[in-house]
């Protein structure tokens, strides 16, 4: 069973580009949650999607960026008008449910897309 | 603030050497998971806890969740240089829908020497 997948794995753009960030859950998952690394911080939840609806996005910037998590294909995070301040990895983690017996469902971490903005 | 206080945030220690890693907050969570993370890849989890007071064994890296659900510990035994990595606390706080939202510690960056 494949993992979560993300692609592409190092992304480049110079500011004010757009930057497409895919990630494509487990098989048999459909619960989507998005993170950001930041250089010298932790992780910080972004946005949580399940299938065509976004479930908890307290943690995405209230512009230039948006999460979606179509039907059919991966869930795609797009930040518009990139800035040197979005550089960052961002990770995408799946789940199989959201909760399960009360509590958080375990979400499995893909290897990360790598920002870069020059 | 940070919600989770995760300590120490670096630990440099000899091959054989017992550890623990700390993690702390004033608040209750749900679950706690511990997770290590090798350079340039994604968080991979290490166990899950659920309830207060649980105690679980992975080979020579045991794990606790305090009694009232605020704060959690990872001790390793006979540590050995393929342990060497960034572990990670990362908890659910309880009450509210915020099922999904994964709060992590700053990590602590473990480096054994042989």
């Amino acid at each position: 069973n494949a993992g979560v997948m993300q692609n592409p794995r190092h992304l480049v753009r110079r500011r004010g580009q757009e930057a497409r960030l895919r990630c494509s859950p487990m098989k048999g998952h459909s619960h989507v949650y998005w993170y950001r690394q930041l250089p010298e911080e932790g992780l910080k939840f972004m946005v949580y999607l399940q299938k065509e609806n976004i479930i908890d996005e307290s943690g995405m910037p209230k512009e230039r960026f948006s999460a979606e998590f179509p039907k059919e294909g991966p869930s795609i995070l797009r930040i518009q008008q990139v800035v040197r301040g979005d550089s960052a990895a961002y990770f995408c983690a799946s789940s199989p449910s959201g909760v399960w017996r009360g509590h958080t469902d375990t979400q499995y971490f893909g290897p990360g897309t790598r920002l870069t903005v020059l | 603030t940070q919600l989770l206080e995760q300590s120490p945030q670096f630990l440099s220690i000899q091959e054989g050497e017992n550890l623990t890693v700390y993690c702390n907050s004033s608040s209750v969570f749900s679950s706690l998971q511990w997770y290590r993370q090798e350079p340039g890849e994604g968080p991979v989890l290490l166990v899950t806890v659920v309830t207060g007071g649980e105690v679980k064994k992975l080979k020579r890296l045991t794990f606790q969740f305090g009694d009232a659900r605020k704060d959690s510990s990872l001790h390793i035994t006979a540590a050995q240089p393929g342990d060497t990595g960034l572990y990670l606390c990362a908890g659910v706080r309880a009450g509210g829908t915020s099922y999904g939202k994964l709060t992590f510690g700053q990590g602590t960056i473990l480096t054994v020497h042989p």
